[in-house]
């Protein structure tokens, strides 16, 4: 079974820290996409990473996806309470029946 | 562009009774994929239809069926509802090109008594 792990599961922190939430398999992704889930709401796409070393960055957050494509991390500088939300990384595995697969999540909230 | 619609929002059914899902997807794109999320489980992937052909499907049983118009509007029916299929079913659309991208409805709420 292809799994993504992502840890930490919950994240309770102050505004203003630092976080990173990792995202781990055994398999090789040929891409590995991270989203935001509000409550009641779908995912929302937030970057894709494609390359081995790949770094992106959005505002605030900092997405890498590892040298053999088997990792990711997302790391959030000076979070604010609208970062609140699920983080889900999700990616499309080069073997297997079920190619699209999402992470466990990590439950994020950000306290005032 | 409009994103991914779907309806109803909400639903609430008796066990035994079934249930038709339906997705509008982004204008353009032809993938359609359905997912299950729950508490416990997370996001599980039921099945994904491209050009009204079913490409990939999860692991789920039969009573979860779905299929795809020529339009890439989807629909996707449960049959036989049990009490463990109360979850948000959500779908979501992509052009299939390059990097998997997949942009969410947001969702339908369904609730077996």
């Amino acid at each position: 079974t292809q799994l993504l792990e992502q840890s930490p599961q919950f994240l309770s922190i102050q505004e203003g820290e630092n976080l990173t939430v990792y995202c781990n398999s055994s398999s090789v992704f040929s891409s590995l996409q991270w989203y935001r889930q509000e409550p009641g709401e779908g995912p929302v796409l937030l970057v894709t990473v494609v390359t081995g070393g790949e770094v992106k960055k959005l505002k605030r957050l900092t997405f890498q996806f590892g040298d053999a494509r088997k990792d990711s991390s997302l790391h959030i500088t000076a979070a604010q309470p609208g970062d609140t939300g699920l983080y889900l990384c999700a990616g499309e595995s080069t073997s297997g029946t079920y190619k699209y697969i999402f992470g466990t999540g990590t439950r994020l909230k950000v306290l005032a | 562009k409009a994103g991914v619609t779907q309806t109803p929002r909400y639903l609430i059914k008796t066990r035994g009774q079934q249930v038709t899902l339906s997705c509008s997807p982004i204008s353009g794109h032809r993938s359609v994929s359905w997912y299950q999320q729950t508490p416990g489980q997370g996001l599980q992937f039921l099945f994904e239809y491209f050009s009204e052909t079913q490409r990939n499907k999860g692991n789920f049983p039969g009573r979860f069926s779905g299929r795809q118009f020529s339009n890439s509007r989807s629909e996707m029916n449960v049959s036989t509802l049990e009490l463990g299929d109360s979850a948000l079913y959500l779908c979501a659309s992509s052009t299939r090109t390059g990097a998997y991208e997949q942009y969410f409805g947001p969702g339908t709420r369904l609730t077996v008594t």
